[in-house]
C-alpha cells in the first residue's frame, strides 16, 4: 500500500525550531519529487516547499524562504522539514505529499498521494 | 507569483445536481491545473490533473476541463460523499498556488 506518514509535530515556542518527517512506503521514494503543504486552523491549502526526486532541486513559499528547509534522504525513503525561527503564523496542520512525477512543474504534477498530517502549534 | 481564484467560495447544492466550480490563474498557466477534494479532518484527494485528466480509482462524474487562465470542474450528478471542500492548484511555476477553495454543501 502506497503510504506517506507524516511526525515531528508539536507545540513550540516562538523562535523555536522544529524538524518533520514523512516515511514512505509502497512506492520507489527516489523516482519521485515530493512537497510540504500546510493548513492553518479553519484555513485553505497553503503550499510551504517541494524538492526534486534527486533532491538536488528546492523550492519554497516566500512565507518560509529563509526559515525552513526542506531535504530528503532517498536510502531511508524519507521526507524532512527543519522549520526554524518559527511563527505564530506558522501554526497549521503540515502534509507531505507525493508528485505524480520526478518534476515539481510540469501539467501532470498533480500530488496523488497525501499523508495524515502533523499538527505545529507556535505558541508561548 | 500566479494568483489562483475559485468561484463560488461556497454553494448549497442537493444530490443529484450537477455542479460547476471555476478556477481563474492570474496568468496563463497552459493546463497546468490539478482539483483536489477535501473533507473536514482529512488529508486533500487528488480528482484531476492536467486540467481534465481523471486521477485513477476517481469516480467519472467528475470531470475537468479548461486552459489559459480559465478552468472548470464539473460534477454531473452530486452525491452524498462529495459535500467537501474543492482547491483548484496550478503547477506551472513555484511557488505553487492553490486557489481559496469552494465548500459545496447540503441544501
Amino acid at each position: 500500500e502506497v503510504q506517506l506518514l507524516e511526525s515531528g509535530g508539536g507545540l513550540v515556542q516562538p523562535g523555536g525550531s522544529l524538524r518533520l518527517s514523512c516515511a514512505a512506503s509502497g512506492f520507489t521514494f527516489s523516482s519521485y519529487a515530493m512537497s510540504w503543504v500546510r493548513q492553518a486552523p479553519g484555513k485553505g491549502l497553503e503550499w510551504v516547499s517541494a524538492i526534486s526526486s534527486s533532491g538536488h532541486s528546492t523550492y519554497y513559499a516566500d512565507s518560509v524562504k529563509g526559515r525552513f528547509t526542506i531535504s530528503r534522504d532517498n536510502s531511508k525513503n524519507t521526507l524532512y522539514l527543519q522549520m526554524n525561527s518559527l511563527r505564530a503564523d506558522d501554526t497549521a496542520v503540515y502534509y507531505c505529499a507525493k508528485f505524480r512525477s520526478s518534476q515539481i512543474s510540469c501539467y501532470y504534477c498533480g500530488m496523488d498521494v497525501w499523508g495524515q498530517g502533523t499538527t505545529v502549534t507556535v505558541s508561548s | 507569483d500566479i494568483q489562483m481564484t475559485q468561484s463560488p467560495s461556497s454553494l448549497s447544492a442537493s444530490v443529484g445536481d450537477r455542479v460547476t466550480i471555476t478556477c481563474r490563474a492570474s496568468q496563463s498557466i497552459s493546463n497546468y491545473l490539478n482539483w483536489y477534494q477535501q473533507k473536514p479532518g482529512k488529508a486533500p484527494k487528488l480528482l484531476i490533473y492536467a486540467a481534465s485528466s481523471l486521477q485513477s480509482g476517481v469516480p467519472s462524474r467528475f470531470s475537468g476541463s479548461g486552459s489559459g487562465t480559465d478552468f472548470t470542474l464539473t460534477i454531473s450528478s452530486l452525491q452524498p460523499e462529495d459535500f467537501a471542500t474543492y482547491y483548484c492548484q496550478q503547477t506551472f511555476s513555484t511557488p505553487l498556488t492553490f486557489g481559496p477553495g469552494t465548500k459545496v454543501d447540503i441544501k
